[in-house]
């Protein structure tokens, strides 16, 4: 069956640590997107990246960084200069323009 | 800039009706309706491609006025499995959407 996977599902980050989140898919999709979740609130695009070694900053990139170095594969780098990580973090995929968004099942992530 | 949703959370009976509605300040080209469980992955319910279109998903049915540049989320009859969080996503270009804060939905029986 096709889908997003990511991985893990919860992961805790001490101070002054990066971490890094996966997010693979196996839809052929050219679009992949990075959105964070805070508790009741709606989600909020981070990076996104259009098709292979190309990405685009979203509305909250500072303190997260991507790389698209294959189409499968979207990961997410939670940088120590993120001094409030804690959130809900989803994954999106999606093929060509007015296609419905795919999502992973998200990872969780806390501070230690 | 972010679409408003109202209500912002709803409380129903089992089989009583439900209209979600999803508004815009900017021209509205395209309208996506996603449902999300607690802790779990969104789940996409419709697209809505043109002004005026309407479409229909079991008891689930949705309108677009592009003119009021607003999107409408009809739940007809609501059943248990209809509790969750909707949203709205509004296309911007370059195939991003921007999203709702969520409208928060629950059934009691």
């Amino acid at each position: 069956d096709g889908g997003i996977t990511q991985s893990p599902k919860y992961l805790f980050r001490k101070e002054g640590q990066n971490v890094t989140l996966s997010c693979e898919q196996n839809l052929n999709h050219d679009a992949m997107y990075w959105y964070r979740q805070d508790p009741g609130q709606g989600l909020r695009l981070i990076y996104y990246s259009q098709i292979v070694n190309d990405f685009q900053k979203g509305d909250i990139a500072e303190g997260y960084s991507v790389s698209r170095e294959k189409k499968e594969s979207f990961p997410l780098t939670v940088t120590s200069a993120q001094k409030n990580p804690t959130a809900f973090y989803l994954c999106a995929s999606t093929g060509q323009v007015d296609q419905p968004q795919h999502f992973g099942d998200g990872t969780r992530l806390s501070i230690l | 800039q972010q679409p408003v949703q109202s209500p912002q959370a709803v409380i129903l009976r089992e089989g009583e009706d439900a209209v979600i509605n999803c508004s815009s300040s900017k021209a509205l080209y395209s309208v996506h309706w996603y449902r999300q469980k607690h802790g779990e992955a969104p789940v996409f319910l419709m697209i809505l491609l043109k002004g005026g279109e309407q479409k229909g998903h079991e008891k689930i049915s949705a309108s677009f006025n592009e003119k009021k540049q607003q999107s409408s989320l009809y739940l007809t009859a609501s059943q248990l499995s209809y509790s969750g969080t909707y949203f709205c996503g509004t296309e911007r270009g370059a195939q991003k959407l921007v999203f709702g804060q969520g409208t928060r939905l629950t059934i009691n029986p």
